[in-house]
C-alpha cells in the first residue's frame, strides 16, 4: 500500500539549531515529493518540491530513493520557522491529488 | 491575483442535516481538489477533478459524501445526514495541469 510517514508529531528546537524533519514513503515507481507548510492561521503552501533542487527559506529537501525518504532540513532555525509541516508524495500522471503525512508540528523558541 | 475561496469559513449544523460547502478555484486552473484535515488524523484528500474527465473519488469516506464542479469551475461538497465524525476542516485547492496546489483557507465544519 502507498503510504507516506512523519514519525514526529511534534519537534522543539532552540533558535538557531538545526532541524530536521523525517519523512518516509513506501511508494512503487518515481513519485513526486513536496513538502507543504501551514503557518498560524495561513493557508497551507508549498514549501518545496524535490524536482527543483531549490533551497527556500533555507530548507533543503533531498530525495534518497535507497531509504524512501525525503526528509526537510534547516542548518539554522527561526522562530519564524514555527508552524505545521507536511510531507506529500504524488504518484502517477501529474495533476493528481497528494497524499499527505499526518503533519510534524515544529516549535523553535527562542 | 484572487486566491481559492470558500465558503462558508465556519459551519455549525446539528446531527442528520445535509451541509453544502463551495469552492472557487483560482481562474484557469483545470485541476480541483477536496481534502479533509482533522485532529489526528492530518490531510486526507477526498476528491479529484481534472477539466472534463471524471472526477477520482476515491478518497470519499462513505456514500454520504458527494461533490460536484459546475462548468470547470466552482465546486460545492455535500455531505448528507451529517455525523459527528464528519467535524474538520474542509480545504479545496486548485492547479494549472499538474503544477503547484493553492490551497483555500478551509470551511471549519462542526456537527453537533
Amino acid at each position: 500500500a502507498q503510504r507516506v510517514t512523519q514519525p514526529e508529531k511534534l519537534l522543539s528546537v532552540f533558535k538557531g539549531a538545526p532541524v530536521e524533519l523525517k519523512c518516509n514513503y513506501s511508494y512503487s515507481g518515481s513519485p513526486e515529493l513536496f513538502w507543504y507548510v501551514q503557518y498560524s492561521r495561513q493557508r497551507l503552501q508549498l514549501l518545496l518540491r524535490h524536482i527543483s533542487r531549490e533551497s527556500i527559506k533555507g530548507f533543503t529537501a533531498d530525495l534518497n530513493k535507497g531509504e524512501t525518504s525525503f526528509h526537510l532540513k534547516k542548518p539554522f532555525a527561526q522562530e519564524e520557522d514555527s508552524a505545521m509541516y507536511y510531507c506529500a508524495p504524488r504518484t502517477g500522471q501529474a495533476g493528481t491529488a497528494l497524499i499527505f503525512g499526518k503533519g510534524t508540528t515544529l516549535s523553535v523558541s527562542s | 491575483g484572487a486566491g481559492v475561496s470558500q465558503s462558508p469559513s465556519n459551519k455549525v449544523t446539528e446531527k442528520g442535516k445535509d451541509v453544502e460547502l463551495r469552492c472557487d478555484p483560482i481562474s484557469g486552473h483545470t485541476a480541483l481538489y477536496w481534502y479533509r484535515q482533522s485532529l489526528g488524523q492530518g490531510l486526507e484528500f477526498l476528491i479529484y477533478f481534472q477539466g472534463n474527465s471524471a472526477p477520482d473519488k476515491s478518497g470519499l469516506p462513505s456514500d454520504r459524501f458527494s461533490a460536484e464542479r459546475t462548468g470547470g469551475s466552482v465546486s460545492t461538497l455535500t455531505i448528507q445526514r451529517t455525523q459527528q465524525e464528519d467535524s474538520a476542516v474542509y480545504l479545496c485547492a486548485s492547479s494549472a495541469r499538474g503544477y503547484t496546489q493553492y490551497f483555500g483557507p478551509g470551511t471549519r465544519l462542526t456537527v453537533l
